[in-house]
């Protein structure tokens, strides 16, 4: 199994310009997220989803998109980045089971953004 | 709403011991330890559910007060493996999603 990938593993873009960060997981995984990671800031939750076709928002989803038409895949669209989107991304699975506080997360490797 | 750790960091000789305490103002359902190395993502270390014991394996475990809505993870007999940062991640109800804390940065010299 390859767990949960991401890429790309870095990305520059202008401010203004449009991105998706892709995440997939092979482990039959019902429940992922997507964090962002800042200096001092801990991971913060952007966006999860507990299922194809059901999302929902985290702590910080201004300027990010998700949907999640399958199992495997969880893309986090940027509709026009900012500086302030400059930051290390990750994608996280776990199994559902109608709990998430139940299972441990697998994260993937991460995607470094630098918005300039 | 973000659990808050204490220390934000701490340095330690391989050997010697520490804890990292986590805290919310919320009343807590469960609540996760990750380990995240320097340039790696995060790893699971272990979960704590209300009611649940102790948890632990080799020389990390960890506690839940549900009256106090804390936690604390204590690393005994350090060594320079354990460097890295630890977070917390809080959920309030069984279905509920889980937040991270700030983390603390744990650095083990020789």
């Amino acid at each position: 199994n390859a767990g949960v990938t991401q890429t790309p593993k870095f990305q520059v873009l202008k401010t203004g310009q449009s991105m998706t960060l892709q995440c997939a997981q092979d482990m039959n995984h019902e429940y992922m997220s997507w964090y962002r990671q800042d200096p001092g800031m801990g991971l913060r939750l952007i966006h999860y989803s507990v299922g194809a076709g059901i999302t929902d928002q985290g702590e910080v989803p201004n300027g990010y998109n998700v949907s999640r038409s399958t199992t495997e895949d969880f893309p986090l669209r940027l509709l026009s980045a900012a500086p302030s989107q400059t930051s290390v991304y990750f994608c996280a699975s776990s199994l559902y089971s109608g709990a998430p506080s139940y299972n441990e997360q697998f994260f993937g490797p991460g995607t470094r953004l630098t918005v300039l | 709403q973000q659990p808050v750790q204490s220390p934000q960091a701490v340095i330690l000789r391989e050997g010697e011991d520490a804890v990292i305490n986590c805290s919310s103002s919320k009343a807590l359902y469960s609540v996760h330890w990750y380990r995240q190395k320097h340039g790696e993502a995060p790893v699971f270390l272990m979960i704590l559910l209300k009611g649940g014991e102790q948890k632990g394996h080799d020389k990390i475990s960890a506690s839940f007060n549900e009256k106090k809505q804390q936690s604390s993870l204590y690393l005994t007999a350090s060594q320079l493996s354990y460097s890295g940062t630890y977070f917390c991640g809080t959920s309030k109800t069984s279905y509920d999603k889980v937040i991270f804390g700030p983390g603390t940065s744990l650095s083990v010299i020789p």
